[in-house]
């Protein structure tokens, strides 16, 4: 149990272009879904929380127009990178976090997405 | 604050040989710890965790144990075997973080025959 599909899984695209990522729990409610994104090497850094049915909480030097969060159901988060330029090349890694008010639930990852702009 | 120092990689081994990756927090309230682990062009998956003090996680030969004296939670296995090469994540969460998770910056484990 406890699975969360990311997908695309590989995007290469031009500079310039919007790229849509979806992350959707598949056998369980998620009312909060976190966003991370990962370098070559290093840990994930945490860019934003999204909350189901409201607006989405940017960590500090995340540009919100730029990285734009929707959770709009229980079950489905999606980032939209937009006008991406080759700096926002990355792996983009969502959680979900079953239940609500339970601290202590481990946050269930997608595979991840790895975006590459030329 | 909520921070989680790891130790630092990267580590190569020895088929068979014993594993211990260091992992100490700084939290306040009453923190659950968790272990993950990245392979490969993958995301991130719950090795395992404990949720208080001296409760120790396991799951496929890997332990940890949550040590409030020393607020450490290091990831140990007897005998570590190639298909265990990947990357580890210690993390915390509290309730005082909203259900946000702190990591560390990961160790990377290489096995070899």
């Amino acid at each position: 149990g406890a699975v969360v599909s990311q997908h695309p899984s590989w995007v290469i695209c031009k500079s310039g272009t919007s790229v849509k990522i979806e992350c959707r729990s598949l056998d369980f409610q998620a009312t909060t879904m976190f966003w991370y994104r990962q370098f070559p090497k290093q840990s994930l850094m945490l860019m934003a929380t999204s909350n189901e049915g409201s607006k989405a909480t940017y960590e500090q030097g995340v540009e919100k127009d730029k990285f734009l969060i929707n959770h709009a159901s229980l079950t489905l988060s999606t980032l939209t990178v937009t006008s991406a330029h080759p700096e926002d090349s990355s792996f983009y890694i969502c959680s979900a976090l079953p239940g609500v008010g339970v601290f202590d639930q481990p946050q269930h990852f997608g595979d991840g997405t790895r975006l590459s702009i030329l | 604050g909520n921070s989680v120092t790891q130790m630092e990689g990267p580590v190569t081994l020895s088929e068979e040989a014993f594993l211990t990756i260091n992992c100490t927090y700084t939290a306040t309230g009453y923190p659950s710890l968790f272990w993950y682990v990245q392979y490969p062009g993958e995301g991130l998956q719950l090795l395992l965790k404990a949720t208080k003090a001296d409760d120790k996680g396991s799951n496929k030969g890997f332990e940890a144990t949550y040590r409030k004296e020393t607020t450490s939670f290091h990831l140990e296995k007897g005998s570590v075997q190639v298909s265990d090469s990947a990357v580890y994540f210690c993390a915390l969460t509290s309730p005082n973080t909203g259900n946000q998770f702190y990591f560390g910056t990961g160790t990377s484990l290489t096995v070899i025959p």
